[in-house]
């Protein structure tokens, strides 16, 4: 079964500092793997996707994940925060299904200190 | 962004009484899906579609019904509603292209049994 584990519910960096959100993943099937944002009072935005390709994945807003098969991660960054950057980040991986179906992770908050 | 929204948007019901949530998309996607959003947990499915009249259940779904009687349109109804029902609900879209494909998310609907 594909599960993901999200470490750390709340990350707070200073503006302009390195933003690095963990995430692991477990699947029986190559996974597909995703990084969703969700702003206040907002539905999700994917930010980006892994499909096999490049295991460098760049997404919107300045953002890139590394799949890193022997570690199981996909962990996001941001090389310098902005205030703007503040929400709650959810990892995610697909089930592997021919529905699409996804599994969330937890979810991390993000907070940016001025 | 894509073209789903959700009615309502805010709802404050009594127990017992029964909901219904509506999703609509303008995108012609084969998929829908509806999830709930709760503190900790994420985003759990409930229940999903892969074409009209065709649903399944999801990992959430006691309590919970469903229906799809166009492409556009995915209802979730709770006949009974109950305070643990009381959560933020929100709806998705996917069209797979041959793999598994990342989900586009409504606004969300807020739902309180009192």
């Amino acid at each position: 079964a594909q599960s993901v584990t999200q470490l750390g519910s709340h990350v707070s960096v200073s503006e302009g500092a390195l933003v690095l959100l963990r995430c692991n993943y477990s699947s029986s099937v190559p996974p597909y793997l995703f990084w969703y944002v969700q702003y206040p009072n907002q539905g999700l935005q994917l930010l980006l996707k892994y499909t096999s390709a490049a295991t460098l994945v760049k997404g919107i807003n300045g953002f890139e994940a590394e799949f890193k098969k022997s570690e199981t991660s996909f962990h996001l960054t941001k090389p310098s925060a902005h205030m703007s950057d503040a929400a709650e980040y959810f990892c995610a991986v697909s089930d592997g299904s021919s529905a699409s179906k996804i599994i969330f992770g937890s979810g991390t908050r993000l907070s940016i200190r001025p | 962004d894509a073209g789903i929204t959700q009615s309502p948007r805010h709802k404050v019901t009594e127990t017992g009484t029964p909901v219904t949530l509506r999703c609509h998309q303008t995108e012609n996607h084969r998929y829908m899906y509806w999830y709930r959003q709760d503190p900790g947990h994420g985003l759990r499915l409930i229940h999903y579609s892969y074409g009209v009249k065709d649903t399944d259940k999801g990992e959430v779904s006691d309590g919970y019904s469903v229906s799809r009687s166009k492409t556009e349109d995915f209802l979730l109804t709770l006949e009974s509603a109950t305070s643990s029902q009381t959560s933020v609900y929100f709806c998705a879209i996917s069209e797979s292209t041959g793999g598994p494909s990342e989900q586009y998310f409504g606004p969300g609907t807020r739902l309180t049994v009192t």
